[in-house]
């Protein structure tokens, strides 16, 4: 019942961008975005609640589709320091606080 | 830096021993949730401590068992270690209206 995260990797050039996918199986509460690079603890991007609108964080954005159970995390114009794994955690109704992890998409942005 | 803190970083058992972890949340967060994440793979969802009271618990065995203290911190205990307990084990603090939970830097188990 982990949420499915799409793609499983992603290369890029500097400046390109990437979307990264996360859907679930069950109606979804919030949905929680975080990057972890190699060797550190995740750190938290942002949070989408049901019902709420699309949020960014510098040039990176995400949005909530509760028809889809689906989200979408948008890398813009990226930059070498986004290169990490982006984990979606996913919050559903039946278990308000408890986060699901998905299994992950390592993005490599290059020079 | 989130302000969680986990003690120790890094952590070498054998098979069949016990292991206590430790995690200080961040100021003024009332739930600590752990996690599981072996390598190569999104944290799993151990349990959730809210005010000292377990409130959620993932697919693991009683085996791995916790707890919570008055100022909130918490430890994780596994029991009889195994082979596949081998992971870093990342405890995250949230708290009041803030949903957002805040990882700490993980202790490293190896089970050899």
């Amino acid at each position: 019942q982990q949420p499915v995260q799409s793609p499983q990797a992603v290369i890029l050039r500097e400046g390109e961008d990437a979307v990264i996918n996360c859907s679930s199986s069950k109606a979804l509460y919030s949905v929680h975005w975080y990057r972890q690079k190699h060797g550190e603890a995740p750190v938290f991007l942002m949070i989408l609640l049901k019902g709420g609108e699309q949020k960014g964080h510098d040039k990176i954005s995400a949005s909530f589709n509760e028809k889809k159970q689906q989200s979408s995390l948008y890398l813009t114009a990226s930059q070498l320091s986004y290169s990490g794994t982006y984990f979606c955690g996913t919050e559903w109704a039946d278990s308000w606080g408890k986060l699901q992890f998905g299994a992950g998409t390592q993005v490599v942005v290059t020079p | 830096e989130t302000g969680v803190t986990q003690s120790p970083t890094h952590l070498i058992k054998t098979r069949g021993q016990q292991v206590t972890l430790r995690c200080s949340s961040q100021s003024g967060h009332n739930t600590v949730s752990w996690y599981q994440q072996a390598l190569g793979q999104g944290p799993q969802f151990i349990f959730q401590y809210y005010r000292e009271e377990e409130n959620g618990r993932g697919n693991f065995p009683p085996r791995f068992s916790g707890l919570q203290f008055p100022n909130y911190s918490s430890e994780l205990n596994v029991n009889a270690l195994e082979l596949d307990d081998s992971a870093l084990y990342l405890c995250a603090s949230s708290g009041g209206t803030v949903k957002t939970q805040y990882f700490g830097p993980g202790t490293r188990l190896l089970v050899l």
